[in-house]
């Protein structure tokens, strides 16, 4: 299972809006709606942000949000703060012959100029 | 507040054998799936294994499967991975989630533990 392919790395200024983009397969992504999105600082504990491809979390801030088209899922960040900045990874479920699998993308790292 | 807490990593020889454990508190433990996702060093996230609510169903990412075990302990509120015949990459730090179903299939993963590092090393 090949990982999903973000860019590695996206930046914006304060107050800007950014999109990461995550693109897999008709196996992974193209196939079912469970696409999530996890924020990590380095030293902490990954963070979900969205789950099933566009929903939010209790908690999380209404300026990121997600979507899907086709095999790519993105996730867009509006209005940049500089406690944004960390490592974003999209997750996919996979399906499997196994009961389950899952497949994380390669990882963007944002930077707020 | 839910609470997730890994230990038990280390440093060890290749083929060797490690467990690792996590213990859970905040939430009742036996209605959640649970998962093992771990990082190597300057790599990204890699899911490792799930296991369900009641144990019956367990599913591994294809680097580990037949080497790594997940289990629970529901009486305890802990969730295992035994691992064996480790190698050189399975060095990484190795994080517990909590799975949002009772069910390890069609999940995600919320929250994360701070991990516990393990080093696969001669």
């Amino acid at each position: 299972q090949s990982a999903l392919t973000q860019p590695a790395s996206v930046s914006g200024s304060p107050g800007q809006s950014i999109t990461i983009s995550c693109t897999g397969t008709s196996g992974d992504v193209g196939s079912y709606n469970l696409v999530s999105w996890y924020q990590h600082h380095p030293g902490k504990a990954p963070k979900l942000m969205i789950y099933e491809g566009s929903k939010r979390p209790s908690g999380v801030s209404n300026r990121f949000s997600g979507s899907k088209s086709d095999n790519t899922a993105s996730l867009t960040i509006s209005g940049l703060q500089a406690e944004d900045e960390a490592d974003y990874y999209c997750c996919s479920y996979a399906g499997s012959s196994t009961y389950a699998n899952y497949v994380f993308g390669t990882g963007t790292k944002v930077t707020v100029l | 507040e839910v609470q997730l807490v890994e230990s038990g990593g280390g440093l060890v020889q290749p083929g060797r054998s490690l467990r690792l454990s996590c213990a859970a508190s905040g939430f009742t433990f036996d209605d959640f799936a649970m998962h093992w996702v771990r990082q190597a060093p300057g790599q990204g996230l890699e899911w490792v294994a799930g296991i369900s609510w009641n144990t019956g169903s367990v599913a591994y990412g294809d680097s580990v499967k037949g080497r790594f075990t997940i289990s629970r302990d529901n009486a305890k509120n802990s969730l295992y991975l035994q691992m064996y015949s480790l190698r050189v990459e399975d060095t990484a730090l190795y994080y517990c989630a909590k799975g949002a179903r009772g069910a390890a299939a069609f999940d995600w993963f919320d929250p994360w533990g701070q991990g516990t590092q393990v080093t696969v090393s001669s």
